[in-house]
C-alpha cells in the first residue's frame, strides 16, 4: 500500500526566506500528489497538485518539485510570510484521488 | 461559497452513546469521504463514497457505519462511542474519476470520555 510521510515534523523559517517541504512517499505507483495547507481548527486546503508527468509545477508563490527516481516531492513557498504558518501535508494517489493517502505533516513557523 | 459544511463542529459523548456527523457540500460532487486525524497524524480514511448509493471501507473503518442519504449528504455514525474515537473527523468531496484534489469541510472536533 501506499505510504506517505514528511521527514521534518517542525520547519521554522524567517519572515521573507522560502522554505522546502519535503515528503517522500512508497509506491511506485502513485502518479498524482497533492500538497494541502491546514490552519489550527480549520480542514486542509488544497493548494497546489503534480501529476507523475511533471518534474515541476508552479503557482502563486508556491512550487512542487517531484522526482519519481527517489520517490520524493517537495514544496517550496517563497518569501515566506507569517500567513503560511500552518501544518502541510502531502498526499498521494495512484490515479484519480479517489483514495488519498496522507503523511502526517510538517509544522511551518514563521518567526520576524 | 459553502462547500463542504459538517455539523456539528464540536461534541462531547459518554463512552457507550451514539452519534450521527453530518456533512454536506454543494458542489454537486459524486464522491465524499470521511476521515478522522489524530494529534501527530495525518489524516486516515474510515470510509468513503464513490457515488450516490455505494459505500466502501477505507482504512480504519471499524466502529463506524456510513449512509449516503443522497448526492449532497453523507453522514457518519458512530453505534457506541469509545474513548479511542476521540478525534477530529473531517469530511470531504470529490469529483470521481477526475485527477483532481479533494475538497474538505472544517471539521467535528469529538471528545468522548
Amino acid at each position: 500500500g501506499e505510504s506517505v510521510g514528511l521527514h521534518l515534523p517542525t520547519l521554522s523559517v524567517q519572515e521573507g526566506d522560502n522554505s522546502i517541504i519535503n515528503c517522500a512517499y512508497s509506491n511506485s505507483a502513485s502518479d498524482y500528489f497533492i500538497w494541502y495547507k491546514q490552519e489550527s481548527g480549520k480542514g486542509p486546503q488544497f493548494i497546489i497538485d503534480i501529476r507523475s508527468n511533471m518534474d515541476k509545477r508552479q503557482g502563486q508563490r508556491v512550487t512542487v518539485l517531484l522526482n519519481k527516481t527517489v520517490k520524493h516531492l517537495s514544496l517550496q513557498i517563497a518569501a515566506t510570510q507569517p500567513g503560511d504558518s500552518a501544518v502541510y501535508f502531502c498526499a498521494g494517489d495512484t490515479g484519480t484521488a479517489s483514495k488519498l493517502t496522507f503523511g502526517t505533516g510538517t509544522r511551518l513557523q514563521v518567526t520576524l | 461559497n459553502a462547500g463542504v459544511t459538517q455539523t456539528p463542529k464540536f461534541q462531547v459523548l459518554k463512552t457507550g452513546q451514539s452519534m450521527t456527523l453530518q456533512c454536506a457540500q454543494d458542489m454537486n460532487h459524486n464522491s465524499m469521504y470521511w476521515y478522522r486525524q489524530d494529534p501527530g497524524m495525518g489524516l486516515r480514511l474510515i470510509y468513503y463514497s464513490a457515488s450516490e448509493g455505494t459505500t466502501d471501507k477505507g482504512e480504519v473503518p471499524n466502529g463506524y457505519n456510513v449512509s449516503r442519504l443522497n448526492k449532497r449528504e453523507f453522514s457518519l455514525r458512530l453505534e457506541s462511542a469509545a474513548p479511542s474515537q476521540t478525534s477530529v473527523y473531517f469530511c470531504a468531496s470529490g469529483r470521481q474519476g477526475a485527477v483532481e484534489p479533494q475538497h474538505f469541510g472544517d471539521g467535528t472536533r469529538l471528545s468522548i470520555l
